[in-house]
């Protein structure tokens, strides 16, 4: 089975830090993601990524930004934590082939972030 | 812009009932639509896809079934156990990413 493997469970961070999620995937996807879920909200795209070095942004990449060095991990960093990120981000991965539509979407366990 | 609404928002049902819970999109040009199971506090877990040339896909108890034209697709759980309890989210991919409903949280209580 795949597994995505987000490198915290909890983290609690102060406002203005520098804080970076990390995500690996074990199954040579190309394409990952970073999620945020909020309540009453539901599931946001932040970024996402096709492939090593690239980097698209999804609906609301304000205050975030992502790197995708190796092809197995996706970062996703707030340069300046604000208590308007405290979230549950998520971050999944996605194979992609010929046959575009068929591909599930896997996910890690989520980081539950509190920024004080 | 793509739309995707679940509901009901809640349900709760006691043990062995079958279950339909709603999606609807606004945009029916999706490639695909996936059911997830997510348990409090955890990830997502893909339950079933449906590719847009499709009409219903099944896994054990539970089938998923997809109308492009009415923007709708359902998920039916047979003979529900207290183990289903989770929320339940239905996502659409569309061009190229998944734009997710916020999901229907479902009780079984024994």
């Amino acid at each position: 089975d795949v597994k995505v493997t987000q490198s915290s469970r909890y983290l609690v961070k102060r406002t203005g830090e520098k804080v970076f999620l990390e995500c690996v995937q074990d199954m040579d996807h190309e394409n990952m993601f970073w999620y945020r879920q909020d309540p009453g909200l539901g599931l946001r795209l932040i970024y996402f990524s096709y492939d090593v070095k690239m980097k698209e942004k999804g609906d609301i990449p304000e205050g975030y930004s992502v790197s995708r060095e190796k092809k197995e991990r996706f970062s996703l960093i707030l340069e300046s934590a604000s208590t308007n990120q405290t979230s549950m981000y998520l971050c999944a991965s996605r194979q992609t082939g010929v046959v575009l539509t068929n591909e599930k979407l896997f996910f890690g366990s989520g980081t539950q972030l509190s920024v004080l | 812009k793509q739309e995707v609404t679940q509901i009901p928002a809640a349900l709760s049902v006691p043990e062995g009932e079958n279950l339909v819970l709603n999606c609807s999109f606004t945009d029916s040009a999706i490639y695909n639509l996936q059911w997830f199971r997510q348990d409090p506090g955890k990830g997502l877990t893909s339950l079933l896809l449906i590719q847009s040339s499709q009409r219903e896909q099944t896994s054990g108890r539970l089938n998923a079934s997809l109308d492009k034209s009415s923007g709708r697709s359902t998920l039916y759980i047979a003979a529900s156990q207290p183990g289903d309890s989770a929320t339940y989210l239905c996502a659409v991919f569309n061009t190229d990413k998944l734009i997710f409903g916020t999901g229907t949280r479902l009780q079984v209580f024994p």
